[in-house]
């Protein structure tokens, strides 16, 4: 079973930030932070990961809370093409991942 | 490209036949992972490889699934008996080794219907 909590939807308005929350109540010492992204009928795409501190890349941003119990990611400029599934996960990364239902971000023109 | 690789990408079959998908991971990957995904869900693991030893198999593995990594490269899941219920998108991923930190990179799927 997924160990995080996300809300189910979200809706962002092109060219504005999407801030993308996650709760990761049960997150260990060891566990990273990670986000996906599945934009409809493919595969699952990496997008960022942390373990204690904040984390950019050219896709987006990863804000993680001092206690590690909740991360948020950003998308700085949300354009059609976001338009997709987000799912969080806080695990090592070598073992299986547990998706859960993800947020469904649809950006809007 | 140096992705994961799957194929084929789409497979139509009928109800008792036997399908089998090919994954080719990014190259020098020593995980592999096999995912299936049914409409409207997320996807659920099935099965990993540390290089060509199956190391982890899910209750979702019935005994018509098999998978292999036969010199750790490519692998292949094969379904006997087709059932309705098999009808899904089967994901690959692979990540470079088994430690913290790694990611998981998937390949577009196969998508399986079965008549």
């Amino acid at each position: 079973d997924a160990k995080t909590t996300q809300p189910p939807s979200m809706d962002c308005a092109e060219g504005r930030a999407a801030n993308l929350p996650c709760n990761h109540s049960t997150i260990s010492g060891n566990e990273y932070v990670y986000w996906y992204r599945q934009i409809h009928s493919q595969g699952p795409q990496y997008i960022i990961h942390g373990l204690k501190n904040n984390e950019t890349n050219e896709m987006a941003s990863l804000i993680i809370t001092e206690d590690r119990k909740s991360s948020t990611l950003i998308l700085p400029h949300a354009t059609l093409r976001d338009t997709a599934v987000y799912y969080c996960f806080d695990q090592t990364g070598a073992n299986n991942l547990f998706f859960g239902t993800g947020t469904r971000l649809t950006v809007i023109p | 490209d140096t992705g994961v690789s799957q194929d084929p990408r789409h497979k139509i079959t009928k109800r008792g036949q036997n399908v089998t998908f090919r994954c080719d991971p990014i190259s020098e990957h020593n995980r592999l992972y096999w995912y299936r995904q049914t409409l409207g869900q997320g996807p659920e693991f099935l099965t990993y490889f540390q290089n060509e030893a199956q190391l982890e198999k899910s209750r979702l593995l019935s005994d018509r699934f098999s998978a292999e990594r036969p010199k750790g490269s490519f692998s292949t899941l094969e379904i006997q008996r087709t059932e309705q219920g098999d009808s899904a998108m089967y994901l690959c991923a692979s990540s470079p080794r088994a430690i913290s930190g790694d990611t998981q990179y998937f390949g577009p799927g196969t998508r399986l219907t079965v008549l």
